[in-house]
């Protein structure tokens, strides 16, 4: 199971927006509506920031927000803070074979 | 709020078997419809899902490592367990324990816990 394709890097200055695509296949990100966006600071876990594709748990602030088109999704971060560099992954289930497959990871820098 | 936290041994020799536990606090573990799973992740690189285990025992594996991952659960003592077995320095990583709901969606992590594979 291939990992699901992102930028390696994104960047923008603070107030600015910055949108990170995701591209899979028929059969992960275009078959189900279960993408999910993972934020990563350095040496900490992954936090939870968009599931099935645009919904934000509780806590996650309102400029973060998801989307799908075909087999490709994407996160856009608007009003860009310093506190939102970091690594960004996506995932996506993957049916009763593979079930969960992840982004290769996009760097997010504020200029 | 429900937490999770692994442990077990941060160096292993080539060809033994990794043992890792994941412990669940601030509720239980079989509580609610939740599959719980561990994801690695070697330095500088991406996340890659190892496994996943229901509260029944159920289970199932990234066909890459299906042939050297078993993963257990202890609803007793709220923990889940994954054993690698004849490592190398490839599984040289952070593992990671972390619940996944319904949907698909990893949304609790454990801090992660360093496995250096190394003789």
């Amino acid at each position: 199971q291939s990992a699901l394709t992102q930028p390696p890097s994104a960047s923008g200055s603070p107030g600015q927006s910055v949108t990170i695509s995701c591209t899979g296949t028929s059969s992960d990100v275009g078959g189900y509506n279960y993408v999910s966006w993972y934020q990563q600071h350095p040496g900490k876990a992954p936090k939870l920031m968009i599931y099935e594709v645009s919904k934000r748990p509780s806590g996650v602030p309102d400029r973060f927000s998801g989307s799908k088109s075909g087999n490709t999704a994407s996160l856009t971060v608007s009003g860009l803070q310093a506190e939102d560099e970091a690594d960004y992954y996506c995932s996506s289930y993957a049916g009763n074979n593979n079930f969960y497959v992840f982004g290769t990871g996009t760097k997010v820098t504020v200029l | 709020q429900v937490q999770l936290q692994e442990s077990g041994p941060g160096l292993v020799k080539p060809s033994q078997t990794l043992s890792l536990t994941c412990t669940v606090s601030g509720g239980s573990i079989s509580s609610g419809s939740y599959y719980w799973s561990w994801i690695r992740q070697p330095a500088g690189k991406g996340l890659e899902w190892i496994g996943r285990i229901y509260t029944s025992g159920s289970t199932n594996y990234n066909s890459s490592l299906r042939s050297r991952v078993t993963m257990s659960v202890d609803t007793s003592k709220n923990q889940v367990s994954l054993e690698l077995t004849s490592v190398t320095p490839a599984d040289t990583a952070v593992y990671f324990c972390a619940r996944i709901t319904t949907r698909a969606a990893f949304d609790i992590w454990g801090q992660g816990t360093v496995v250096t594979v190394s003789s």
